[in-house]
């Protein structure tokens, strides 16, 4: 099983709708990331968690909001999906390693393809 | 803003040749700079990383060369196998320590490598 799992992997909606991502992780990691991904682009932080309490605005937070339900999961939420959100996404987590030292390396998930119409 | 640039976008070479994926960076607060590689369908993965107060570390066909003066780094592929075909993202974080982990990518270099 993965790590990192994201759900749904593919997802087709229409302009207007709301749509929600989630997350959920094994690692144990605190701290956990969404990310875009498009062409050309590479990847763009959208929001991060250092907490259950901590969310944090990334580069391009407009237009999404997030939950962090738990130390576990943390879900990425569009309240109107609008066609320029068509993307890749990818939750991450980080955290320490087992020597405890924090690297700041990045696990990712599968990525989640949404489609906005 | 761009913080890392990277190049070239795209990168095709022939078996066993040696691709090179350029950075360069302003901020003079980085001090990390990770490299992560993404296969078709999965999500980036870390490929190997570095830190200012070395030139050049290798993992196995792996290199990464930097060069502090100059605010660059790169990737070199050494006896690239077509299984090397990827998207290689370039990365920079402001500091090291327990604070924040905020990468900065690069926009990515798809690299193909042809058999």
């Amino acid at each position: 099983d993965a790590d990192v799992t994201q759900t749904p992997r593919n997802r087709i909606t229409k302009t207007g709708k709301r749509i929600m991502l989630e997350c959920s992780q094994t690692k144990g990691h605190d701290r956990m990331y969404w990310y875009r991904q498009d062409p050309g682009l590479g990847l763009r932080l959208i929001y991060y968690s250092f907490d259950v309490k901590d969310i944090n605005k990334g580069e391009i937070s407009d237009g999404y909001s997030v939950s962090r339900q738990a130390q576990a999961k943390f879900s990425l939420s569009l309240e109107s999906a609008i066609p320029n959100q068509t993307a890749l996404y990818f939750c991450a987590t980080s955290g320490p390693n087992r020597a405890k030292v924090n690297t700041g390396e990045l696990f990712f998930g599968e990525g989640s393809r949404l489609t906005v119409l | 803003q761009q913080q890392v640039k990277q190049s070239p976008q795209s990168l095709i070479v022939q078996k066993g040749g040696i691709p090179i994926i350029n950075c360069a960076y302003e901020n003079t607060a980085f001090d990390y700079f990770p490299w992560y590689q993404q296969f078709p369908g999965k999500g980036p993965a870390l490929l190997i990383a570095i830190r200012p107060d070395v030139s050049e570390k290798k993992e196995g066909r792996f290199t990464i060369s930097f060069n502090k003066s100059a605010k660059q780094f790169s990737l070199h592929i050494m006896d690239s196998q077509p299984g090397d075909s990827a998207t290689y993202f370039c990365a920079a974080i402001p500091y090291s320590g327990a604070g924040s982990y905020q990468l900065t990518f690069g926009k990515g270099t798809k690299l193909s490598v042809i058999p």
